[in-house]
């Protein structure tokens, strides 16, 4: 099992450009999870997913969208690029919103110039 | 909104050294409360949850958890260069528009040095 995996690993974008990251568990969870980490800030919440067909904002959405495709899949979307979302991104999965333990991806980083 | 505040560090130990992390929270209802160890350039992974009051130990780790003074602690014993990271406390949601969501504290990094 590959757990939950990124893509991609690295990215420079300019100013204004967009692009989606994409997040894929393979551990059957129902519940997904995008945070952003920047250095010396911990971990926020971006967005999460409870359940297929579901998604809630959390503590820092703006400029973001994403889209729960299937139970695999969770993308992340970057419409319009700035500076202010450089960072670490890390996508995370649990069986349940209530389960114990949740599962990181291995990141992305990504670079707005 | 609930804060997560944990002792800025960095933290440095000498090998076999007892490292203590301290984390307060501000949401007095919070009940579920975790420890993430973070590799530098790695992804977190979850080493400890609590939600008693009291201890939990797990090998050469001890959480502890203090509800009434809002306070979570982790103690590693016998400290490693292994253990050598940043340290992540976290505090969940565990009602209404907040279930499920984790809330981190900024990290503490631990050096242990041999």
């Amino acid at each position: 099992n590959a757990g939950v995996t990124q893509t991609p690993k690295f990215q420079v974008l300019k100013t204004g450009q967009s692009m989606t990251l994409q997040c894929a568990q393979d551990m059957n969870h129902n519940s997904m999870y995008w945070y952003r980490q920047d250095p010396g800030m911990g971990l926020r919440l971006i967005y999460y997913s409870a359940s297929e067909g579901t998604t809630d904002k959390g503590e820092v959405p703006n400029g973001y969208n994403v889209s729960r495709l299937n139970k695999r899949e969770f993308s992340l979307r970057l419409e319009s690029a700035a500076p202010s979302q450089t960072s670490v991104y890390f996508c995370a999965s649990s069986e349940a919103l209530r389960s114990i333990e949740q599962f990181f991806g291995p990141g992305t980083r990504l670079t707005v110039l | 909104q609930k804060e997560v505040e944990q002792n800025s560090g960095p933290l440095s130990v000498p090998e076999g050294a007892i490292a203590s992390l301290n984390c307060t929270y501000s949401d007095r209802g919070s009940q579920s409360f975790f420890w993430y160890r973070q590799y530098s350039g790695k992804s977190p992974e979850l080493i400890m949850f609590i939600y008693s009051n009291g201890d939990k130990e797990d090998g050469r780790f001890t959480a502890q958890l203090n509800k009434a003074s809002q306070y979570v602690s982790l103690l590693i014993r016998d400290s490693q260069p292994s253990d050598s990271a940043t340290y992540l406390c976290a505090v969940r949601g565990d009602r209404g528009s907040t279930l499920g969501r984790l809330y981190f504290g900024r990290g503490t990094q631990l050096t242990v040095w041999p």
